[in-house]
């Protein structure tokens, strides 16, 4: 079984500011893991994700991501926040032992970047 | 955009109606996706195509009917919808290989 957690619903931020948005996961074998974010009345945008080699993702936008295996974690960084990273971000998972290309999201977090 | 369509936008639709959803892709992928995302929970995967096949369904109710005529289209027919199934639903899909998943921007269904 694969599972996701975002332990923040949401995150506050002044624009500026290093913003982190926290992930956690759960898997049997390695994981896949990947960083999608949503715009209000939009799908879901991929942002980055990480299969293997090195453990600091770059991806769009500005943000990165540090796959932690000791503790299961990837969360989601950017240096300098702006009013408009404002959105919805996923963590999601997938087990390369597992069949098919499931991806399990975690419940999502809200990030508010304040002017 | 991430050239995954979906249509229609927006449907309200009562619960004796019978409506359908339209997800398109001509990116090349072989395997599409129905989520829901309802309020305050977590995205859910309702069905998963592989080249047309059916590989997965997440004990989804038969009142949700998935179709998948070739690999670049997919529906979802709907009949007898409950209020609670209210909700946005994404169509995804990805590539031979890939592991990322491309969203289109969703379906936002009302049933009244």
């Amino acid at each position: 079984a694969q599972s996701v957690a975002q332990p923040e619903d949401q995150v506050n931020v002044a624009e500026g500011n290093p913003l982190t948005v926290k992930c956690t996961y759960s898997v049997s074998g390695n994981p896949y893991l990947f960083w999608y974010v949503q715009y209000p009345n939009r799908g879901l945008q991929f942002l980055l994700k990480y299969i293997t080699g090195d453990n600091l993702v770059k991806g769009s936008y500005g943000f990165e991501a540090e796959f932690n295996k000791s503790q299961t974690s990837f969360h989601l960084k950017k240096p300098s926040a702006l009013v408009s990273d404002s959105a919805l971000y996923f963590c999601a998972v997938r087990d390369i032992k597992a069949a098919g290309n499931k991806l399990t999201f975690g419940g999502g977090t809200r990030v508010l970047v304040k002017p | 955009e991430t050239g995954v369509t979906q249509t229609p936008r927006h449907l309200v639709m009562g619960m004796t109606n019978k409506k359908s959803l339209k997800c398109e892709q001509h990116l090349g992928h072989n395997a599409m996706y129905w989520y829901k995302q309802s309020a305050k929970k977590p995205l859910e995967l309702m069905f998963v195509y592989n080249f047309k096949e059916q590989t997965e369904n997440n004990s989804v109710p038969s009142r949700f009917s998935p179709e998948c005529p070739n690999s670049s289209h997919l529906f979802l027919h709907l009949h007898t919808l409950q209020p609670e199934d209210s909700a946005l639903y994404l169509c995804a899909s990805s590539p031979p290989g890939g592991n990322e998943q491309y969203f289109g921007p969703g379906t936002r269904l009302t049933v009244t």
